[in-house]
């Protein structure tokens, strides 16, 4: 069992709606990362959050809008998509930079992903 | 910019053949990472190896990190049914800690 909780499993929009994507974790790490994932391909980096402060963008498009309201949860606010960002969505946690060095710093725990659906 | 590429980006084994996967880093890595993905799941970190040459075995599946911490490999031995899924690596580099840098994926099927 993960120990990273996404929701919803299933999401299906138009590309008129706004929807948000949530993931919550209670291992105490301070980092957080959003991935998106398409088929045949590997997890692709969107976000990430360190100390609940955004520490990485990778020119994601602003009708994706992260949030991190607190250390353990972690939101992907979602408006006016387009079909071609309908993908697995993945959330991940590690341990952050604060647990030692940067050679320590622990392993990314997946959740099991949001499979996004955009008509 | 920083890349790991990874081969071959399929397998198809017999039970009990061996198979590899490489993994090549354009850049020097502080880490590298495994990770498994069973069809329709979520990726599952297997190993983390850190120093040059470092060399890690669990139980079928021995994982290498070479000598100039570029590239790395995973080896698994006699393959059984159970380790279908994708295997990727995933390098961290010294100047951008949060980031990790993932290989393209090897896609292993074992046939029974």
């Amino acid at each position: 069992d993960t120990e990273v909780t996404q929701t919803p499993k299933h999401l299906v929009m138009g590309m008129t709606n706004k929807k948000s994507l949530k993931c919550e974790q209670h291992m105490g790490h301070r980092a957080m990362y959003w991935y998106k994932q398409k088929a045949k391909k590997p997890p692709e980096l969107m976000f990430v959050y360190s100390y609940e402060k955004l520490s990485i963008n990778e020119s994601v498009p602003s009708r994706f809008s992260p949030e991190c309201p607190n250390s353990s949860l972690l939101n992907l606010h979602l408006h006016a998509l387009q079909p071609e960002d309908s993908a697995l969505y993945l959330c991940a946690s590690s341990r952050g930079r604060s647990a030692g060095t940067a050679i320590e710093g622990g392993e990314l725990f997946f959740g099991e992903g949001s499979r996004l659906t955009v008509l | 910019g920083q890349q790991v590429m990874q081969i071959p980006q399929y397998q198809h084994v017999q039970e009990g053949e061996d198979f590899t996967t490489y993994c090549n880093s354009s850049t020097t890595l502080s880490n590298i990472q495994w990770y498994k993905q069973r069809p329709g799941g979520h990726p599952v970190f297997l190993i983390q190896l850190v120093k040059s040459g470092e060399v890690k075995k669990q139980k079928r599946l021995t994982f290498q990190f070479g000598e100039a911490k570029k590239n790395s490999s995973l080896h698994i031995t006699a393959t059984q049914t159970t380790d279908v899924g994708t295997y990727f690596c995933a390098g961290r580099v010294y100047y951008n800690f949060n980031k990790f840098y993932f290989g393209s994926g090897t896609k292993l099927n074992v046939k029974p």
